[in-house]
């Protein structure tokens, strides 16, 4: 049974760049969100995506947007990037109506450095 | 919106030693997750424990709702319990999953 995979595990890109994360949700998942966790810090919610749309949103600027596809992937596009979006970035996902409260089970994790 | 206060923020143990992770929550959640984060940056799922007490192993938790506080403990550490350890929760409210509020966690060094 495989788990919530993440690719790329590292990426560096220049300031202005633009950068696309990818997640496979664990096998028997539809529900998969996003979070940054910036060094030292615990991880911050930024968006989930359930039925191919965005559902909830933290508080991050419109330059974070995301996609999930028919097979419950999903990917994490960062526009305009700034030093300040240097992060782990996590993808984690879940089942609605798991009958346990929709556990969130975590990937990886990609390192994004913004140079 | 929900703040998750957790402590100590540092630990440093000798093997074979106990301990006692505490995570407070500034109002009602209606899941809640312990998490180990591994050096490699992994989140290891430990316990969903939104009421009552569970063990596994060398660890047990403990989450007492109506006082909004979950405590994690750990028995006989052992140098591979070393890594940062969160306690997260998600609001009350029904339809999707609820997003998961962070604790700052709690750095657990265990020395041979």
């Amino acid at each position: 049974d495989a788990g919530v995979t993440q690719s790329p595990t590292h990426l560096i890109k220049t300031r202005g760049q633009q950068v696309t994360l990818r997640c496979s949700p664990k096998s028997g998942h539809d529900t998969v969100s996003w979070y940054q966790q910036a060094l030292g810090q615990g991880p911050q919610f930024i968006f989930q995506y359930y039925e191919e749309e965005e559902r909830q949103r933290g508080n991050f600027p419109d330059r974070f947007s995301g996609h999930q596809f028919p097979n419950y992937s999903s990917e994490l596009n960062v526009n305009a990037l700034l030093l300040g979006d240097s992060a782990l970035y996590l993808c984690a996902s879940s089942l609605i109506g798991d009958g346990q409260g929709n556990i969130q089970y975590f990937g990886a994790g990609t390192r994004l450095s913004v140079l | 919106g929900i703040q998750v206060e957790q402590s100590p923020p540092d630990l440093i143990l000798q093997e074979g030693a106990n301990s006692t992770l505490r995570c407070n929550f500034s109002d009602s959640v209606n899941n809640l997750q312990w998490f180990h984060q591994n050096p490699w940056g992994q989140l290891i799922n430990l316990f969903y424990i939104p009421s009552g007490t569970k063990q596994n192993g060398r660890l047990s938790a403990t989450t007492v709702a109506t006082e909004r506080y979950s405590l994690l403990y750990i028995s006989s550490s052992q140098t591979t319990d070393s890594g940062v350890y969160f306690c997260a929760g998600g609001g009350l409210g029904g339809g999707a999953t609820n997003k998961l509020i962070f604790g700052t966690g709690t750095l657990l060094a265990v020395q041979p």
